[in-house]
């Protein structure tokens, strides 16, 4: 059974620029999961999509982060402009169940360098 | 809010050597608590989890034992090994209110075994 993946695995991008993250969940998986590693920072969540449904995107740090799940499948992360501060390890996580229990199965992650 | 704290690294020990990675947590409600490893240049993998009180997790030699009296989920393993040398991350999950499974991290404890 293939993990998730998560495309590019590292980008570099001037301010200002767009940058798009795809990650795919594992096969099945109806949850998916974004979060965020700053650089000396915890890993901080972003958002939850349950199928092609956004649960919860309470950690989207502001209006340039636009998190898509066209047919619950993959998902895409936009940045658009990026900024300095939006450098850092963008995780991808998927789970069969949404509880507190259910465990969270990471991508690879992509590191995001903004110039 | 719920917290994660985790002790700082990085931790060096020998080969054989006994390890211990302090992590305490807040949370509001009865939270299940995971120990993720980041070996170098790969994603975030489920180490070990306890979903209630008392529980022990336990895998590849490492256990932590869930203490709700003292808000605890100390990482142990009796005898590292150089292939152990990871970032070790602690995280709690408590699905109240809204957070429907999201994880909340520790910054994360580098460890580094010497043969």
């Amino acid at each position: 059974e293939a993990g998730v993946t998560q495309f590019p695995s590292h980008s570099v991008i001037e301010k200002g620029q767009t940058v798009t993250l795809r990650c795919d969940p594992i096969s099945g998986h109806d949850n998916l999961y974004w979060y965020r590693r700053v650089m000396g920072k915890e890993i901080k969540f972003l958002l939850h999509f349950v199928k092609e449904s956004k649960q919860d995107e309470s950690g989207m740090p502001n209006n340039r982060f636009l998190a898509e799940r066209t047919g619950g499948t993959y998902s895409t992360l936009k940045v658009q402009p990026a900024e300095l501060e939006d450098s850092g390890v963008y995780f991808c996580a998927s789970s069969s169940g949404q509880g507190r229990t259910d465990t969270q199965y990471f991508g690879p992650g992509t590191r995001l360098t903004v110039l | 809010g719920d917290s994660v704290t985790q002790m700082e690294g990085p931790v060096t020990l020998s080969e054989e050597a006994f390890l211990t990675i302090n992590c305490t947590y807040t949370a509001t409600g009865y939270p299940s608590l995971f120990w993720y490893v980041q070996y170098p240049g790969e994603g975030l993998q489920l180490l070990l989890k306890a979903t209630k009180a008392d529980d022990k997790g336990s895998n590849k030699g490492f256990e932590a034992t869930y203490r709700k009296e003292t808000t605890s989920f100390h990482l142990e393993k009796g005898s590292v090994q150089v292939s152990d040398s990871a970032v070790y991350f602690c995280a709690l999950s408590d699905g109240y209110g809204g957070s429907q499974g999201n994880l909340i991290f520790g910054k994360g404890t580098k460890l580094s075994v010497k043969p």
